[in-house]
């Protein structure tokens, strides 16, 4: 049974810096590119970031670019998100999802952890 | 970027109607890379459609998706009590490579 398990929300001022991590089980981690999304309270799905299955290749969207990086520890089945100069506006919940298609980027997300809460507030 | 537009915002609908939710892409959206994905409260999103039209694993088929370019339908043939639930589609990898959400259509019981 596929698994993912995120940890590492919490509150947090804004400015401040913050890391994420997803925990994958059930599957071959290593064969699957990985995602963070993410939802405002009360709000519609963002997608944050993708890293390919071998961490080649990274993406984000254009609102987190360059504050925050997505990181993969294929030998702990492990997924991270380093979020740094947080805004009040980055306050959601944050999940880890699974790309749908072995050993390609492009895919939908089949799997999806339960989420864990950022706060971002002084 | 690809912008995708959901209408209709809610859907009022009662028990064994039909369901018919439109994305709407703001440029063509390659090879069909769209899904749809069922959202309900407290709940992670499960992958119903991918491909515009192939059902995930395990999705009844009640559920039908159709569509290619920038025009695509999510169906629900006759809503059970717990199809009731908001819904959203997805384009992914379309260059530059983003994967982008419509702002989700909700489906409540009228």
């Amino acid at each position: 049974e596929v698994q993912l398990v995120e940890s590492g929300g919490v509150v947090v001022q804004p400015g401040g810096s913050l890391r994420l991590s997803c925990a994958a089980s059930g599957f071959t981690f290593d064969d699957y590119t990985m995602h963070w999304v993410r939802q405002a309270p009360g709000k519609g799905l963002e997608w944050v970031s993708l890293i390919s299955w071998d961490g080649g290749s990274t993406y984000y969207a254009d609102s987190v670019k360059g504050r925050f990086t997505i990181s993969r520890d294929n030998s702990k089945n492990s997924l991270y998100l380093q979020m740094n100069s947080l805004r009040t506006e980055d306050t959601a919940l944050y999940y880890c999802a699974k790309g749908a298609d072995i050993v390609v980027v492009v895919a939908a997300l089949d799997y999806w952890g339960q989420g864990t809460l950022v706060t971002v507030s002084s | 970027e690809i912008v995708l537009t959901q209408s209709p915002g809610t859907l009022s609908l009662s028990p064994g109607e039909r369901a018919t939710l439109s994305c709407r892409a703001s440029q063509s959206v390659s090879s069909s890379y769209l899904a749809w994905y069922q959202q309900k409260p407290g709940q992670a999103p499960r992958l119903l459609i991918y491909g515009a039209s192939s059902r995930a694993t395990g999705i009844p088929d009640r559920f039908s998706g159709s569509g290619s370019g920038t025009d695509f339908t999510l169906t629900i043939s006759r809503l059970e009590p717990e199809d009731f639930a908001v819904y959203y589609c997805q384009q992914y990898g379309s260059s530059p490579r983003t994967w982008t959400f419509g702002q989700g259509t909700k489906v409540e019981i009228k």
